[in-house]
């Protein structure tokens, strides 16, 4: 049973460009989550995802945007790319129904703009 | 917003010795989570606390809900290399709100 799994989990980005990150949850997980872990802090909130829809929001800028497709994989993009976008994502899911809804997050994708 | 805060940021120990690190707010929680991350990894739950006064064992890890709601502190015994890595108190609101986290780091 595969767990959370993120891609790419490493890449190079110029400030002004664009960059997608992709996400596939836990099998059976239908909630998408992503977090932006700066270096030497712990995880912040972005966005969550459910049924297709964004859920809730945390305090980042519309620069940041995201999608959840039918078959619960989701993809953040960030636009405008600044130094300080320069970070650890994370995607976490869970199932929204589930006993305990625990969260489990995968390993991350690292972005380092320059 | 709500903040929560971790104590101490870094802690060298030697292995084989305990360790005790707690985390504070302001607010009054819920709900306590601890979570593990090693490098190259994400966080890992070690303990979730749902009620005040709560303590609850995980192998070596003992953690505990404070009886305030503002508190929770994890404790780990007789440390081993594989303890390594970034401790993070959390509280769970739909989304999760992390500390700074406690890095542990053991001596040979």
């Amino acid at each position: 049973d595969a767990g959370v799994t993120q891609s790419p989990t490493h890449l190079i980005k110029t400030r002004g460009q664009q960059v997608t990150l992709r996400c596939s949850p836990k099998s059976g997980h239908d909630t998408v989550s992503w977090y932006q872990q700066a270096l030497g802090q712990g995880p912040q909130f972005i966005f969550q995802y459910y049924e297709e829809e964004e859920r809730q929001r945390g305090n980042f800028p519309d620069r940041f945007s995201g999608h959840q497709f039918p078959n619960y994989s989701s993809e953040l993009n960030v636009n405008a790319l600044l130094l300080g976008d320069s970070a650890l994502y994370l995607c976490a899911s869970s199932f929204e129904r589930g006993q305990g809804n625990t969260i489990y997050f995968g390993e991350g994708s690292w972005l380092t703009v320059v | 917003g709500q903040q929560l805060n971790q104590s101490p940021q870094s802690m060298f120990i030697q292995e084989g010795e305990d360790v005790s690190m707690n985390c504070t707010s302001s607010s009054i929680f819920n709900t306590w989570l601890w979570y593990k991350q090693e490098p190259g990894e994400g966080p890992v739950l070690l303990i979730a606390l749902y009620k005040a006064g709560e303590l609850t064992s995980n192998g070596r890890l003992t953690a505990q809900f404070g009886i305030t709601r503002k508190d929770s502190f994890l404790n780990i015994s007789a440390s081993i290399p594989s303890d390594v890595g970034i401790y993070f108190c959390a509280f769970r609101d739909d989304k999760i709100i992390f500390g700074k986290g406690t890095r542990l780091h053991i001596l040979p």
